[in-house]
């Protein structure tokens, strides 16, 4: 367990839905980083908050947003979605406090698949 | 601009064989880390190493090896004595900045299967 929680592991849903993905960060961690990853793009970073605010914004679509609450915890909203927005959509959490031997540290993944 | 490239596709080799991992960067930036992670057929991302860009010095962790050398700007991985556990797709990885806590960009991967 790496400590960084994602819900749900699967999901399934038609074309056109908004679905919305969890993650608890690790215990301590102010930074949440949302990443996709897919067959055609690879893996490819999406948004990044720290402490409840927006510090960088990567390839993410405008049908795509992010939110970090006040315990820290994100979620990821996908709307209209399409086809090609199946992927596994990765959180990683971090602290730039750490020891510089820190690393990111990822969950297990989301794996969306859009039917 | 930032860029990370694993030339290598896919490898295979058989157990015990040594493998090494290719990684060649771009950046700009004079300070930055390189990771690798490991993505196992389960498809979780596994944290192997971080480097920052001031220390040149090799690692060495068990049967895994990195060296990086800036004058190629390559970060390249080693395992020795292949086992069929460290069959998965690694990928490289570089943040940019001082903390080493910005986003990463990663590499394509590299998939090794390693053959019994």
């Amino acid at each position: 367990d790496s400590g960084v929680t994602q819900t749900p592991k699967h999901l399934i849903t038609a074309t056109g839905q908004r679905v919305t993905l969890r993650c608890s960060p690790r215990s301590g961690d102010l930074s949440v980083y949302w990443y996709q990853q897919s067959l055609d793009q690879g893996l490819q970073f999406l948004i990044h908050y720290y402490n409840g605010e927006e510090r960088a914004k990567g390839n993410i679509l405008e049908r795509f947003s992010a939110q970090q609450f006040p315990d820290l915890h994100s979620e990821l909203n996908l709307s209209s979605l399409e086809l090609g927005d199946s992927a596994l959509y990765f959180c990683a959490s971090s602290d730039p406090s750490e020891s510089i031997h820190y690393g990111y540290t990822f969950g297990s993944g989301t794996r969306l698949t859009v039917v | 601009a930032q860029k990370v490239t694993q030339a290598q596709t896919e490898i295979s080799v058989v157990e015990k064989e040594d493998v090494t991992l290719d990684c060649v960067y771009e950046t700009r930036d004079t300070t930055y880390y390189l990771f690798w992670y490991k993505q196992p057929p389960s498809g979780e991302l596994v944290f192997l190493i971080r480097r920052n860009s001031f220390d040149e010095q090799n690692e060495i962790s068990g049967r895994y090896s990195w060296n990086f050398q800036k004058s190629t700007s390559s970060f390249n991985f080693t395992i020795t004595a292949s086992q069929v556990v460290d069959s998965a797709v690694y990928f490289c990885a570089l943040s940019e900045g001082e903390t080493g806590a910005n986003n990463l960009f990663f590499g394509t991967g590299t998939r090794l299967t390693v053959i019994p």
